[in-house]
């Protein structure tokens, strides 16, 4: 089983600054990694997917970057509505099972 | 716009088998080369995959859970289910259907299972 690592666990960042979120992978999943956002009560959003790629209506604020077991998500100007739980996930092929990261919480400096 | 939609019982005994289906709406559930997953989230804690099946009927299961859980596909009703056998306390969760096939990009809402006698 590929373990995700996240860090920070928690990131507390001031509106308008940028965040750098990282994800470690205990073995390659090359680039099939997503990064999700979590707001209290709601379900996960998607991000990113392919490692860098933005899912559809995702602002250009969010990048992600990385490949083989070294991945990070940048917001780069925090906006209110950004504050929220952030969880990676490896989707690799082999072993066929999907894991999660233990999510970073981003919250209000 | 794809739509999903968890439905089960909230409140389940322990040792008993936890079943939920989810709803598909808003496309076909056969087309695209998509997995259908369930995923959990005890409160206050992360996610944790369960499983995922493909429409073809193959499936792949979370080493953790797999001697207890089944998912399986009924494409003529565009939905897909879980079956999660002996429940504990532990298996108290927000239970969520999902899409995946790069990422995972169609959630349902959730559902609150709590197991309590």
């Amino acid at each position: 089983e590929i373990v995700m690592t996240q860090s920070p666990a928690t990131l507390s960042v001031s509106p308008g600054e940028r965040a750098t979120l990282s994800c470690r992978a205990s073995q390659s999943v090359s680039s099939n990694l997503a990064w999700y956002q979590q707001k209290p009560g709601q379900a996960p959003r998607l991000l990113i997917y392919g490692a860098s790629t933005r899912a559809t209506g995702i602002p250009a604020r969010f990048s992600g970057s990385g490949s083989g077991t070294e991945f990070t998500l940048t917001i780069s100007s925090l906006q209110s509505e950004d504050f929220a739980v952030y969880y990676c996930q490896q989707y690799n092929n082999w072993p066929p099972l999907l894991t999660f990261g233990g999510g970073t919480k981003v919250e209000i400096k | 716009q794809v739509q999903l939609q968890e439905s089960g019982p909230g409140l389940v005994k322990p040792s008993q088998t936890l079943s939920l289906t989810c709803t598909v709406s808003g496309g076909s559930i056969s087309s695209g080369s998509y997995y259908w997953s369930w995923i959990r989230q005890p409160a206050g804690k992360g996610l944790e995959w369960i499983g995922r099946i493909y429409t073809s009927g193959s499936t792949n299961y979370n080493p953790s859970l797999k001697s207890r859980v089944t998912i399986s596909v009924d494409t003529s009703k565009n939905q897909f289910s879980l079956k999660l056998s002996s429940v504990t306390a532990a298996d108290t969760a927000v239970y969520y259907c999902a899409r995946g096939n790069y990422g995972t990009d169609y959630w349902g809402q959730g559902t609150l299972v709590t197991v309590s006698s």
